[in-house]
């Protein structure tokens, strides 16, 4: 089935040690997202790819910055992680800016 | 900055119906999805308006006023599987993209 994958599904790092997620997808959407979900929070979006173009969100960290070498793939490297960074981390992609947003499901990172 | 509010909890009979109401503020529009979400897992899709008025979709419906800035999602035959956070998110068209911002979510909790 057609899908967002991410990996892992849990992840523990240390305080300030770099740490990449995974994201990939079967459906090749035009565009892929990345949120952070705090516990008891809405999704905040933190930049999204459209094709090779990297939109970033204002008031997304510099610590946070994202790679998608191709369609199918994106990372987020949390350059230096903190307590703060604690989250659930979710991918998404759609067609079009414009369509539907397919979620997937999601990595939990805690931060020792 | 942009204002999505919901209700953070509400509680409901199995077999009743629910309205969760959504009141949004934001910079443009360009439709309104709600999502559930189950503890831990993503966010999947529900509904989407874009125009006002009700769209109905089995045992679930949604409507929007675009004057008020109101939306609702509805739930009839309750079942305890619905227990879950319900999101309202808005989508602001910007810059050539179309940002999704979310509520908070409104936590259901459906009890026999």
């Amino acid at each position: 089935d057609a899908m967002v994958i991410q990996n892992p599904r849990y992840q523990v790092t240390q305080f300030g040690k770099p740490v990449t997620l995974s994201c990939s997808q079967t459906l090749n959407h035009n565009v892929m997202y990345w949120y952070q979900q705090k516990s008891s929070q809405a999704p905040k979006l933190l930049f999204h790819y459209y094709d090779k173009d990297f939109n970033n969100e204002a008031d997304t960290p510099d610590n946070f910055q994202s790679r998608r070498p191709n369609t199918s793939f994106c990372f987020l490297d949390i350059r230096s992680p903190g307590l703060g960074d604690a989250a659930m981390y979710l991918c998404a992609t759609s067609h079009g800016l414009r369509d539907e947003q397919f979620f997937g499901p999601g990595t939990r990172l805690t931060v020792l | 900055g942009q204002n999505i509010d919901q209700p953070t909890e509400m509680t409901a009979t199995e077999g009743a119906i629910v309205q969760i109401n959504c009141t949004y503020q934001t910079s443009g529009f360009n439709g309104l999805f709600w999502y559930q979400q189950h503890a831990g897992e993503a966010p999947t899709f529900l509904s989407y308006n874009v125009l006002d008025g009700l769209e109905e979709k089995g045992r679930f419906s949604s409507f929007l006023s675009r004057s008020k800035g109101y939306s609702y999602l509805l739930l009839k035959e309750l079942q305890m599987k619905d227990s879950a956070s319900y999101l309202c998110a808005v989508r602001v068209p910007g810059d050539g993209a179309n940002n999704l911002f979310f509520g908070t979510g409104t936590r259901l909790t459906v009890i026999p």
